[in-house]
């Protein structure tokens, strides 16, 4: 069965760059049958789409994060990346890693999240 | 991008049926039947309980179904339960957009 299990510093400070990794289990990163993608939450809010990459290499990013944000995979860790730059305290939430069908685009896999708090 | 207009709230009693509705456009929720649904419990990640507008992955229970009439989209929990208390989320395909569309999130409470 297909795990996705986030890491990250918890912690960033205001102007830095935010890193994450999902480290991706129990199925293929490479499948052309997905495509996997960035999903964030801010506290008390709904869910905000960072970024996806599909397995061609091609990402895409949500306008108003597309400046600051680099998604990529590592296919020989089976990872997934996100960078972020330049937070702020609007960038605290919840992130999760996701992968999303291609036939129905629906997010059959979710990572547990990781709660990144921007502050100094 | 806009979000898609989901009511804040809704409740209902044990045994009831309640249904959550989704609002889009002719670009997404009316364009395509490519709606999902997520189910979100405090702390945890969603979980998908629809898909393809009105399919049901395995396991879930049959108690959740979807369906969509023109640029709308509806969730219908029948026979609701106290663990059916969460938020709810539904999300669209969207023409000329690389990303899918979220719903602003439905709070459901189990009176």
């Amino acid at each position: 069965q297909l795990q996705l299990q986030e890491s990250g510093p918890g912690l960033v400070k205001p102007s830095e760059t935010l890193s994450l990794i999902c480290n991706v289990s129990g199925g293929s990163i490479s499948s052309s049958d997905y495509y996997w993608g960035w999903i964030r939450q801010p506290p008390g809010k709904g869910l905000q789409w960072i970024g996806s990459m599909y397995f061609s290499g091609t990402t895409y990013y949500t306008p108003s994060l597309k400046s600051r944000v680099t998604i990529s995979v590592d296919t020989s860790k089976t990872q997934l990346s996100l960078k972020l730059s330049s937070v702020t305290a609007a960038d605290t939430a919840v992130y999760y890693c996701a992968r999303v069908g291609l036939r129905y685009f629906d997010i059959s896999s979710w990572g547990q999240g990781t709660l990144i708090t921007v502050s100094s | 991008q806009s979000a898609l207009t989901q009511p804040a709230s809704v409740s209902g009693s044990p045994g009831q049926s309640i249904t959550i509705s989704c609002t889009g456009t002719s670009n997404d929720v009316g364009a395509y039947n490519y709606v999902s649904w997520y189910q979100q419990h405090p702390g945890k990640a969603p979980k998908l309980i629809i898909y393809g507008v009105s399919k049901r992955p395995s396991g879930v229970s049959n108690r959740f179904s979807g369906s969509k009439s023109g640029n709308t989209a509806s969730l219908t929990i029948s026979g609701l339960q106290a663990e059916d208390e969460a938020n709810y989320y539904c999300s669209s395909y969207r023409t000329s957009s690389t990303l899918d569309i979220f719903g602003g999130g439905t709070k459901l409470t189990v009176l």
